[in-house]
């Protein structure tokens, strides 16, 4: 499984955009990149996933480098519902996820 | 978190007793995951069922755990003679069946075992 690096931490203010960098220089051709996020102690909840284009939905947009060896995950209005913990995922064929450390994002009013 | 149903929500046992944890996964899905989570630290995958078939049991302790996801019902994950080291928070992932690595997984909301 290719391993993902991610800052252990980051603060954004109410309402700016949040960018979560993350890099995964050993990715394959076929792995794709998944962003999931810990509230609390709830269960991760899906925010968003891509091959190697950009992606966008209701929650977010991911940005992938071309190389694909990094991606950055913005929210574009951060909310202080989104303080969380952040992972980014590489996902091959078997369709595990296997969680890092991720990164907290505190945002703040 | 899209229809993932675990309970109970909490369980307490004391040592030596046995601990079963349900996850009745998204109607349609046929992958379920189980992941382990000690208090202060990240997600580890204990292991990947399809309906009645064991997958990936690669991050399961080799001893005192099973897990199961019989064709009718929900999925257990049972836990043998716990002892203090199995308090944790066990969340269950279910996906649906034309898996691929396109397709995302949704989590329940855990089931948080204290062993007394």
């Amino acid at each position: 499984d290719a391993k993902t690096t991610q800052p252990p931490s980051m603060d954004c203010a109410e309402g700016r955009a949040a960018n979560l960098p993350c890099n995964h220089s050993t990715i394959s051709g076929n792995e794709y990149v998944y962003w999931y996020r810990q509230i609390h102690s709830q269960g991760p909840q899906y925010i968003i996933h891509g091959l190697k284009n950009n992606e966008t939905n209701e929650m977010a947009s991911l940005i992938i480098t071309e190389d694909r060896k990094s991606s950055t995950l913005i929210l574009p209005h951060a909310t202080l519902r989104d303080t969380a913990v952040y992972y980014c995922i590489v996902m091959n064929y078997t369709g595990k996820l296997i969680f890092g450390q991720g990164t907290t994002l505190q945002v703040k009013p | 978190n899209a229809g993932v149903m675990q309970n109970p929500r909490h369980l307490v046992r004391r040592r030596g007793q046995e601990a079963r944890l349900r996850c009745s996964p998204v109607k349609g899905h046929s992958h379920v995951y189980w992941y382990r989570q000690l208090p202060e630290e990240g997600l580890k995958f204990m292991v990947y069922l399809q309906k009645e078939n064991i997958i990936d049991e690669s991050g399961m302790p080799k001893e005192r755990f099973s897990a199961e996801f019989p064709k009718e019902g929900p999925s257990i994950l049972r836990i043998q003679q716990v002892v203090r080291g199995d308090s944790a928070a066990y969340f269950c992932a279910s996906s649906p069946p034309s898996r691929t690595v396109n397709t995302e997984a949704f989590f329940g909301q855990g089931t948080r075992l204290t062993v007394v």
